[in-house]
């Protein structure tokens, strides 16, 4: 199993423009999560889903957007970027058997963006 | 809303020393998860727990309920358990996690 997985690694983007990063996993979780990570903080939630075609937002939604057409990828979107943005990004997965519990979460590799 | 704190920030230490990192939470959680995190950024889970104490290796987790409180021990430490160490809690029918700002170990030969 590959785990999972996030593309692009790194990415610098100029204001306003938009770019979708990707996130797939191949462990049949039906948790998935987003976060981002701020250099001295902590990871913050951004969006996460609790199966296909189930998305909720988490802490830090605003300026993002996702999708979860399929179990494996859970793609986050960025509109209008601005150097707020500026952040590593980490998927992850878990699974779980009952609505509000969580098992161990699986982590990506991270996406680092700068926004310029 | 879950305040997590996470003592000490930094921790310096010698190879083979015994190393402990706290938690506290102020609310009531359903689970408490620690995380490390290495020098090129991934992030693996070490522990999931809601009682009690678990072990692998030679790292130990320990969590008390009632005083909100947890720790993890690293016995005979090594210069590859140098790394930030998270501890993230899951509040009652949530799936979210709280995530602490992280405890930046390092253990020097």
């Amino acid at each position: 199993n590959a785990g999972v997985t996030q593309t692009p690694k790194f990415r610098i983007l100029k204001i306003g423009q938009s770019m979708t990063l990707q996130c797939t996993q191949d462990m049949n979780h039906n948790y998935m999560y987003w976060y981002r990570q701020d250099p001295g903080m902590g990871l913050k939630l951004i969006y996460y889903s609790v199966g296909a075609g189930i998305t909720d937002k988490g802490e830090v939604p605003n300026g993002y957007n996702v999708s979860r057409s399929t179990t494996e990828d859970f793609p986050l979107r960025l509109e209008l970027a601005a150097p707020s943005q500026t952040s590593v990004y980490f998927c992850a997965s878990s699974y779980s058997m009952l609505a509000g519990l969580t098992d161990t979460q699986y982590f990506g590799p991270g996406t680092r963006l700068t926004v310029l | 809303k879950n305040e997590v704190e996470q003592s000490p920030q930094n921790l310096t230490a010698q190879e083979g020393e015994f190393i402990t990192i706290n938690c506290s939470y102020s609310v009531g959680i359903s689970a408490l998860h620690w995380l490390q995190q290495h020098p090129g950024g991934g992030i693996v889970s070490l522990f999931m727990l809601s009682s009690g104490k678990k072990k692998h290796g030679r790292l130990i987790a320990t969590i008390n309920i009632q005083e909100k409180h947890s720790s993890l021990h690293i016995t005979a430490s090594h210069p590859r358990d140098s790394a930030v160490y998270i501890c993230a809690v899951c509040n009652f029918g949530n799936e979210k996690l709280t995530f602490g700002t992280g405890t930046r170990l390092t253990i020097i030969p």
